[in-house]
């Protein structure tokens, strides 16, 4: 159980162009997702976490305006990187916990992101 | 702010032996959750094993176990009867208040 999906697991755009990443919880349903950011060989950087129905709450320092992030149902989040430049290709990776009170989160296998 | 520290950036083992890889953390607060996630090639997070704060018990997943110190602020995990598929880069994290708070990672390598 706990199966978190991304979509898409590639994507290479122009610079100025705009890219959605789709998250999907597959067989639960989640209270609350988080978007994160992988630079190689790096931790994981935590860009926003949302909740179904409400608006993302950011990290300091991460664009919201650039970052635009939709929780529109228990299943689905998506992070749409806007106006995206060079310096936004990355690993782009979402997670997903449910309405319990622990706190384990369960990762979608990422999406690499290159803006050329 | 919570800190989560790894002082081994790399670590190895022989295949069927036995490795223990260190986490370190920093927090005032009394309830919190302690992970291991471990990240392989393919970038896939996988959790590894989970410690609730209020448990004394050591938690324990098939050949993975921790030893969590809550006095020391330490979350160790034993890797027994290592396999070659453990190769990966293990993250130790923090969590309270629904979020997380990754250590920098180590690099276990597996020798055959």
């Amino acid at each position: 159980g706990a199966v978190v999906s991304q979509h898409p697991s590639w994507v290479i755009c122009k610079s100025g162009t705009s890219v959605k990443i789709e998250c999907r919880s597959l067989d639960f349903q989640a209270t609350t997702m988080f978007w994160y950011r992988q630079f190689p060989k790096q931790s994981l950087m935590l860009m926003a976490t949302s909740n179904e129905g409400s608006k993302a709450t950011y990290e300091q320092g991460v664009e919201k305006d650039k970052f635009l992030i939709n929780h529109a149902s228990l299943t689905l989040s998506t992070l749409t990187v806007t106006s995206a430049h060079p310096e936004d290709s990355s690993f782009y990776i979402c997670s997903a916990r449910g309405d319990g009170s622990e706190e384990t989160q369960y990762f979608g296998p990422g999406t690499r992101l290159l803006v050329l | 702010a919570q800190t989560v520290t790894q002082s081994q950036p790399e670590m190895s083992v022989q295949e069927a032996e036995t490795v223990t890889l260190s986490c370190t953390y920093d927090t005032s607060e009394s309830d919190y959750y302690l992970f291991w996630y471990k990240q392989p090639p393919s970038r896939q997070m996988i959790l590894v094993i989970r410690q609730e704060a209020y448990k004394q018990q050591n938690a324990t997943e098939n050949r993975f176990s921790v030893n969590f110190q809550k006095a020391a602020k330490s979350f160790s995990l034993k890797i027994s009867d290592s396999q070659l598929g453990d190769a990966a880069m293990y993250f130790c994290a923090w969590g309270s208040n629904y979020k997380l708070t990754f250590g920098k990672g180590t690099l276990l390598t597996v020798n055959p």
